[in-house]
């Protein structure tokens, strides 16, 4: 089993349409957890961390329930410029474990 | 603002041959990592490094080496290149301490091995 698995997607969205991506991790000991986001033969960069109480960053919001090991990020609005490949990521000291992804793609 | 760099973008070797990949960094980061990334399978850390001279295995260590002899330099060296190494190579740093352990990426170096 991975330790962190993702759906891989292609999630194809009309423009403004609201997308949720799950995320699910094996090691309970996981400490922090995050979203990165990786743009077509770019790098990763730190989209946002997610907290246990949720967190919000304009269209976008993390959720993380820690009983089921279990990661969330809801995209309202969508944009083509959110185009991307979303990667969910779980920290335990520091050493980070990837998620393998998911694609969305924004259509007009 | 935050940089890492990688010192090619596109690589091509025989195998056999000995590579080294370079990675800087200017944020006076204490942890850098090498990662690979291949279509399927996500980043995988090969290595990381808490402190200059100090290394520890990542998840997939074989094949491959490391060096850190100055804070801001970080170096994978492959000492037999195989077709299997073939990849995306990703270089990171992130600070120690604090609980959001955010990791700075490099462009990433395509290493092809024929």
């Amino acid at each position: 089993r991975k330790e962190v698995e993702q759906d891989p997607g292609p999630f194809n969205v009309p423009e403004g349409a609201t997308v949720a991506f799950n995320c699910t991790y094996s090691n309970s000991a996981s400490q922090s957890f995050f979203w990165y986001r990786q743009d077509c033969r770019k790098e990763p960069k730190l989209l946002m961390s997610v907290y246990s109480s949720g967190n919000e960053d304009g269209r976008f919001t993390a959720q993380l329930n820690r009983a089921s090991q279990y990661i969330s990020l809801l995209i309202r609005d969508s944009k083509l410029s959110d185009s991307a490949t979303y990667l969910c990521v779980v920290s335990i000291r520091g050493k980070l474990t990837f998620g393998t992804g998911t694609q969305l793609k924004v259509e007009l | 603002d935050v940089k890492v760099t990688q010192s090619s973008r596109y690589l091509v070797k025989r195998t056999g041959e000995k590579v080294f990949l370079e990675c800087v960094q200017d944020m006076d980061h204490e942890n850098m990592f090498w990662y690979r990334q291949d279509p399927g399978l996500g980043l995988r850390l090969i290595y990381f490094s808490y402190d200059v001279k100090m290394k520890e295995k990542g998840d997939i260590p074989e094949g491959y080496s490391v060096s850190r002899e100055k804070k801001e330099r970080f170096s994978l060296i492959l000492e037999s290149a195989s077709t299997n190494q073939t990849s995306m190579y990703l270089c990171a740093s992130s600070n120690m301490g604090g609980m959001s352990y955010e990791q700075y990426f490099g462009p990433g170096t395509r290493l092809t091995v024929t």
